[in-house]
């Protein structure tokens, strides 16, 4: 089975502090996401990134910035932490970019900034 | 651009009720469609999908068909369980890349 481990489930943080979450998957998958999500908004995309070093702007990517260094882990960084980015984050990967392919999801972090 | 649509919820149903769930869909190619569902305190995980028109995903007691003619793709279940009670997500992606499009999440309570 597919594996997404993210290092925290839960995150209280101050405003200004940089926040670092990090998720690391154990198949060997190209493509990684890292999405927020926001109770009646649904799932909206931050990054992802289909190889090493790569990275693509999802839909909201103001505020945030990423770093693929190995290709089993994924950060996400929140430079400078405000009270709306306060949520719950959730990362994903999944094997190739073919538009059929699942995307297999970590369990989230729950990000409180005070 | 591509956008899911899903019924607002939530939605409370007795133990052994049928369930329905609706989804339409905006794409301007040949789409892949999914349902995931996320239950308490957990990340989501597929339910089911399909990949081109009339197709019909299953899983677990739950179906959805791919119908293009409708840009649908409803998810049912025949008699649903307490174990059911979750959050449910449609979302699609287009067929040459993995950019996920996903509705905003119907929250479904069984009852006893």
């Amino acid at each position: 089975d597919v594996k997404v481990t993210q290092s925290s489930r839960y995150l209280v943080k101050r405003t200004g502090e940089k926040v670092f979450l990090e998720c690391v998957q154990d198949m060997d998958h190209e493509n990684m996401f890292w999405y927020r999500q926001d109770p009646g908004l649904g799932l909206r995309l931050i990054y992802f990134s289909y190889d090493v070093k790569m990275k693509e702007k999802g839909d909201i990517p103001e505020g945030y910035s990423v770093s693929r260094e190995k290709k089993e882990r994924f950060s996400l960084i929140l430079e400078s932490a405000s009270t709306n980015q306060t949520s719950m984050y959730l990362c994903a990967s999944s094997l190739s970019d073919r538009g059929q392919e699942t995307q297999y999801f970590g369990p989230g972090t729950r990000l409180l900034v005070l | 651009g591509n956008s899911v649509t899903q019924m607002e919820g939530p939605v409370t149903l007795s133990e052994e009720a049928f369930l329905t769930i609706n989804c339409t869909y905006t794409a301007t190619g040949y789409p892949s469609l999914f349902w995931y569902v996320q239950y308490p305190g957990e990340g989501l995980q597929l339910l089911l999908k399909a990949t081109k028109a009339d197709d019909k995903g299953s899983n677990k007691g739950f179906e959805a068909t791919y119908r293009k003619e409708t840009t649908s793709f409803h998810l049912e279940k025949g008699s649903v369980q307490v174990s059911d009670s979750a959050v449910y997500f449609c979302a699609l992606s287009e067929w040459d890349n993995n950019d996920m499009r996903f509705g905003a999440g119907t929250r479904l309570t069984v009852k006893p």
